[in-house]
């Protein structure tokens, strides 16, 4: 399997449930990101991971947990999301300084 | 700081006509330049990238892009618009020292036909 896979590909969720959104990236890449993409608005970074430790947090409420145990995997923990909440998650990676982002085709995320 | 603009959120064309889709960077030294393509319940795709080498860049599916440094421009071009090219195209600019990309704010093709 190459590229990067993100799962599950749609989730429902009410604002008090828990789950976590996974990312796997087979490129042999060290670096891995979260975006939200919501319907009319730009991407929105979330986070950066760079050789497993966090470099970028871009203001996300603590309702959004990342994790990154290793290099080749990503974690978004979701707990008491809001409405607003609901969007696109992509995942990323690449290779260092100036490389071309690879995607994963996202996670909907709809919150009840 | 770095900034991205893609001039026009929507771009309408006939099938078989030009594709011009504009971006515009602000940097004071060139940075390296990507056009993404989204499709329907997809993530991005690399179409193409500028990496100083040389300015006329090709990529996939028949689009290039020119980098034109006078006007801090990277407009991506594609001679003759097809149905299936129908999909939200992205800039983005990336600087030394940084693997973080400053993305534009998309702009959508739509093509008739």
């Amino acid at each position: 399997e190459t590229g990067v896979t993100q799962t599950p590909r749609h989730l429902v969720m009410g604002m008090t449930n828990k789950k976590s959104l996974k990312c796997e990236q087979h490129l042999g890449h060290n670096a891995m990101y979260w975006y939200k993409q919501s319907a009319k608005k730009p991407l929105e970074l979330m986070f950066v991971y760079s050789l497993e430790e966090r470099v970028e947090n871009n203001s996300v409420p603590s309702r959004f947990s990342p994790e990154c145990p290793n290099s080749s995997h990503l974690f978004l923990h979701l707990h008491t999301l809001q409405p607003e909440d609901s969007a696109l998650y992509l995942c990323a990676s690449s290779q260092g300084d100036r490389s071309p982002l690879h995607f994963g085709n996202g996670t909907r995320l709809t919150v009840t | 700081a770095q900034s991205v603009t893609q001039l026009g959120s929507h771009v309408s064309v006939s099938e078989g006509a030009l594709v011009l889709l504009r971006c515009n960077y602000s940097s004071s030294v060139p940075p390296y330049l990507f056009w993404y393509v989204q499709y329907p319940n997809q993530g991005l795709q690399l179409l193409l990238k500028y990496t100083s080498a040389a300015t006329l860049v090709k990529g996939i599916n028949g689009f290039e892009a020119e980098f034109k440094k006078s006007e801090t421009s990277f407009h991506l071009t594609k001679p003759s618009a097809h149905m299936s090219d129908a999909a939200e195209y992205f800039c983005a600019a990336s600087s030394g020292g940084s693997y973080i990309p400053t993305f534009g704010r998309g702009t959508s093709l739509i093509v008739h036909p």
